[in-house]
């Protein structure tokens, strides 16, 4: 089993609806999760950084994770094409050394 | 201003040959890394370095052989190219090690 687990899709979506992006994990060591948008031939970007169980929001975006179930979720709303890329979830524990990323997921956003 | 920045963008070669690709960082962090990523988009780390000093050494063939001449510097040398090591080849820096990091645009390599 991956330590890791996301959907590699594709997801395709209408513009303006609300897209649902996750990853399972298990590792409770898990501590800090993070979201990177990486847009066709190019690197990876920061996109929301949470921390500990709950939502954080920013703009369009929200970050949700559970620790109790092991699963972190990204929420798009008003999902527009330039939101269309690869979603990477990342996780590290406290102290570790290294990010642990899922393998992606592809999201297309048709006008 | 790139933060992250990474030569040449594109590299490609034949098998057997050596390359290297080169990194800087103007963000004034301590621990930089190289990633491969596959086809599959998969991101896999392979070195790390904190203060120069490497600190990540994953399970990679010894023919890739990084080097950071100062904590702003991260390159990577590979020997005898395989038609494998056909990737995407990331780098990042993060403030320290565990840190969020921030990825450099990537260097496409092609061995044919």
């Amino acid at each position: 089993q991956k330590e890791v687990e996301q959907d590699p899709g594709p997801l395709s979506v209408p513009e303006g609806a609300i897209v649902s992006l996750n990853c399972t994990y298990s590792n409770s060591a898990f501590q800090y999760f993070m979201w990177y948008r990486q847009y066709s031939r190019k690197g990876p970007e920061l996109l929301m950084y949470t921390y500990s169980s709950g939502n954080k929001e920013d703009g369009r975006f929200t970050a949700q994770v559970d620790k109790s179930s092991k699963y972190i979720s990204l929420f798009i709303r008003d999902s527009q094409p330039s939101d269309s890329a690869t979603y990477l979830c990342a996780m590290i524990g406290k102290g570790f050394q290294k990010l642990v990323f899922g393998t992606g997921t592809r999201l297309l956003v048709s006008p | 201003d790139t933060a992250v920045s990474q030569t040449p963008k594109y590299l490609v070669t034949q098998m057997g040959n050596d390359k290297s690709i080169k990194c800087e960082q103007n963000l004034g962090h301590d621990t930089m890394y190289w990633y491969k990523q596959d086809s599959k988009k998969f991101l896999k780390i392979m070195f790390s370095y904190n203060n120069k000093e490497l600190i990540i050494n994953e399970t990679v063939p010894n023919r890739f052989s990084p080097k950071s001449p100062d904590k702003a510097h991260l390159n990577l040398h590979i020997n005898s190219l395989e038609l494998g090591d056909s990737a995407v080849y990331f780098c990042a820096s993060s403030q320290d090690a565990g840190d969020t990091q921030y990825f450099g645009p990537g260097t496409r390599l092609t061995v044919l």
